[in-house]
């Protein structure tokens, strides 16, 4: 089956500090990947849509200065987490819609969780 | 898109079926149902997806009521790497977003 990868897995950094987190789509071409926001025994929120060549559409209460998104090309889509703070620890998951699928079927990054100290 | 009603938890004897119940009463006639599930600090995982008539692949069957108000998952013979949580989400096959609810967490014992 198709795969998305996420890298990195895991992630620790400063209060303050900006983090990136990558997701590829590794045996097909989206173009449109979600990201999602996962809290500990908590279901997935969907963050924003990634579209690509153009801007990302973010939920509503998702800061979209906050939280950079560049769908730079049909394989890759970028979150940047500017000045994280402990409030943004969470487990982030991407997902990826092939081009070429008739249903609404999507692949599912592993996932990078974010601890900020 | 249709909200779902699932239980939050669930039993199952390993290597017993596991029937996983949904309940979309509002769903309208071109929303599909799809279930994901994720397995813990994994990504979620695309298992079946039906609109009225009963599917089943190698993973797992799913049945839809007549109605279409509601929908089982079954693993015919679930095994302990089948725990996980279990979303039913009902979406048009066009759209993009998947909303998830909070699921059912199977626990398949030994």
């Amino acid at each position: 089956g198709a795969v998305v990868s996420q890298h990195p897995s895991w992630v620790i950094c400063k209060s303050g500090t900006s983090v990136k987190i990558e997701c590829r789509s590794l045996d097909f071409q989206a173009t449109t990947m979600f990201w999602y926001r996962q809290f500990p025994k908590q279901s997935l929120m969907l963050m924003a849509t990634s579209n690509e060549g153009s801007k990302a559409t973010y939920e509503q209460g998702v800061e979209k200065d906050k939280f950079l998104i560049n769908h730079a090309s049909l394989t890759l889509s970028t979150l940047t987490v500017t000045s994280a703070h402990p409030e943004d620890s969470s487990f982030y998951i991407c997902s990826a819609r092939p081009l070429t699928s008739g249903h609404n079927e999507q692949f599912f990054g592993p996932g990078t969780r974010l601890t900020v100290l | 898109d249709a909200k779902t009603t699932q239980p939050p938890s669930m039993d199952c004897a390993e290597g017993r079926a596991a029937n996983l119940p949904c309940n979309h009463s509002t769903i309208s006639g071109n929303e599909y149902v799809y279930w994901y599930r994720q397995i813990h600090s994994q990504g979620p995982q695309y298992i079946i997806h039906g609109l009225k008539n009963n599917e089943t692949n190698e993973m797992a069957s799913l049945i839809i009521t007549e109605d279409r108000k509601s929908s089982t998952l079954i693993l015919p013979h679930a095994t302990l790497r089948d725990t996980a949580v279990y979303y039913c989400i009902v979406i048009y096959n066009a759209g993009n977003m998947l909303t998830f609810g909070g699921g059912t967490r199977l626990m398949v014992k030994p």
